[in-house]
C-alpha cells in the first residue's frame, strides 16, 4: 500500500502570511498532486508534478506555488494566504506507469488549513 | 464550465436496496472514468473504474456503468450496507493528459439507513 504523510494535519493562520504544506511518499513513484475540497465544488486540482523539478499548473493554481527538490516531497505553498485559500488539500500520488496507468489516484489524509 | 457533473447532492436509500449514483460528462475526451468514496476526515479513497471502450464494470457489489453516447455514467451499489454511507465522487481523466490528471465531480453524499 502506498504510503502518503501530509504535514500539518491542521493548520489555522492568519491572512497575508506564508504557509507550506508538505506531502511525503515512500515508494518514489514519479506522479504527484495537490488537490483542495471545498463544499459544493468537489475535488479541483491546484498544481502536479512528474519528476524532480518538473511541476505544472493545475484548475486553481493562482495563489499557489509548489516545489519538488526530492522525488519524495511535494511541497505546497501560499505565499500570502487569504480567507478563500480556507480548505482542505489533499495530496495524492499516481502508483501506476504506462499501460498499468487507468488514471487511479491514492491519496493522503488531507491537511485542513483555515486562514482567519 | 463544469466537464464532469454529479447533479445529485444527496441520496437517500433503506439498507439491502440499490443504490444509484449519477454522473454525466461533456468531454468526448475522456478516457476512463473512476468512482471514490469519502468519509469524513479521511482522504478519497479509489472504489472502480472504467475504460471509455467498456460500458460496464463490476467488482463486488459495486457496478459501473457508462452510455457514451448520452455521456452519463452510473454506479450501483447491490445491496448496499450502512457502511456505504459517504460521499462518492465522479472522476474522469482526459486522454493524452498528464498521467492521471482528474478531475472530479461535486460529490453526492449517500446516506444508508439501517
Amino acid at each position: 500500500d502506498a504510503g502518503i504523510t501530509q504535514s500539518p494535519r491542521h493548520k489555522v493562520t492568519e491572512t497575508g502570511t506564508p504557509v507550506t504544506l508538505r506531502c511525503h511518499q515512500t515508494e518514489n513513484h514519479r506522479y504527484m498532486y495537490w488537490y483542495r475540497q471545498d463544499p459544493g465544488h468537489g475535488l479541483r486540482l491546484i498544481h502536479y508534478s512528474y519528476g524532480v523539478k518538473d511541476t505544472d499548473k493545475g484548475e486553481v493554481s493562482d495563489g499557489y506555488s509548489v516545489s519538488r527538490s526530492k522525488t519524495e516531497d511535494f511541497l505546497l505553498t501560499l505565499e500570502s494566504a487569504t480567507s478563500s485559500q480556507t480548505s482542505v488539500y489533499f495530496c495524492a500520488i499516481n502508483t501506476k506507469q504506462g499501460g498499468a496507468n487507468t488514471g487511479e489516484l491514492f491519496f493522503g489524509e488531507g491537511s485542513r488549513l483555515t486562514v482567519l | 464550465d463544469q466537464q464532469v457533473k454529479q447533479n445529485s447532492p444527496s441520496l437517500s436509500v433503506q439498507e439491502g436496496r440499490i443504490s444509484i449514483l449519477n454522473c454525466d460528462y461533456t468531454n468526448s475526451m475522456f478516457d476512463y472514468f473512476l468512482w471514490y468514496k469519502k468519509y469524513p476526515a479521511e482522504g478519497p479513497t479509489f472504489l472502480i473504474s472504467i475504460s471509455s471502450i467498456k460500458d460496464k464494470n463490476e467488482d463486488g457489489r459495486f457496478t459501473v456503468f457508462l452510455n457514451k453516447s448520452a455521456k452519463h455514467l452510473s454506479l450501483h451499489i447491490v445491496p448496499s450496507q450502512p457502511g456505504d454511507s459517504a460521499v462518492y465522487f465522479c472522476a474522469a481523466r482526459v486522454y493524452g493528459g498528464s498521467q492521471g490528471n482528474l478531475i472530479f465531480g461535486k460529490g453526492t453524499k449517500l446516506s444508508v439507513k439501517p
